[in-house]
């Protein structure tokens, strides 16, 4: 089976400039989790969608946003990207959303900017 | 508010020798506990979780964790540590209040020398 698959892997931008990053879940997994990884911050919470639906939002700006299809696939979207986004972005799939179960987390993608 | 604690920022131990690696969590209700390993560039994989029954949580690789309630604890054990262990350790709660997002701590890193 293969596991949560990430596009593009990395990434350089300007400040300022806009980028998108795509997600593809475990086939059948119908939850999907972003979350952002820094060396200051730690891994915070972006958001999470199920279903096509946003859940949830993390306590970031309104420049970050994203969505779902109806494949299940997901992409987030940074715009007027700022050198502080710079981080690794990571995307986690579970097959419902609940407490119990477990995410599978890609591989991320390293998102710099310049 | 939910948040696991990592008290130990690095973990160095010898090749062959038992491992621990330290995880406190404060929660309202039961906690869902959760343990997942970084390598270089990569994303996290799971290790293993504890729901809900015995205390003794058997995960991937060799890994297990012990669940204490009286001292709020989660620490990941190994009993004879290998140098490819040596990645970056995070524990992590589930929130509650229907948003099931992860709540990491700040993560462990573990040096197993030869």
């Amino acid at each position: 089976k293969a596991g949560v698959t990430q596009t593009p892997r990395y990434l350089i931008k300007t400040r300022g400039q806009q980028v998108t990053l795509s997600c593809s879940p475990i086939s059948g997994h119908r939850s999907v989790s972003w979350y952002q990884q820094t060396p200051g911050q730690g891994l915070q919470f972006l958001f999470e969608y199920f279903s096509e639906t946003q859940r949830n939002k993390g306590n970031f700006p309104g420049r970050f946003s994203g969505r779902q299809f109806s494949n299940s696939r997901s992409e987030m979207n940074v715009s007027t990207l700022e050198l502080g986004d710079s981080a690794l972005y990571l995307c986690a799939s579970s097959p419902r959303s609940s407490r119990d179960t477990e995410a599978f987390f890609g591989q991320g993608t390293r998102l710099t900017v310049v | 508010a939910q948040s696991v604690a990592q008290p130990e920022d690095q973990v160095n131990v010898a090749e062959g020798n038992p491992l621990t690696v330290k995880c406190t969590y404060s929660v309202s209700g039961n906690p869902y506990l959760f343990w997942y390993v970084q390598y270089p560039n990569r994303g996290l994989q799971f290790l293993l979780k504890y729901i809900t029954g015995d205390n003794l949580v058997k995960g991937s690789y060799g890994f297990e964790a012990e669940f204490n309630k009286s001292q709020t604890s989660f620490h990941l054990k190994k009993p004879s540590a290998l140098v490819s262990d040596s990645a970056l350790y995070f524990c992590a709660v589930r929130d509650i209040g229907g948003t099931y997002k992860y709540i990491f701590g700040t993560g462990t890193r573990l040096k197993v020398l030869a």
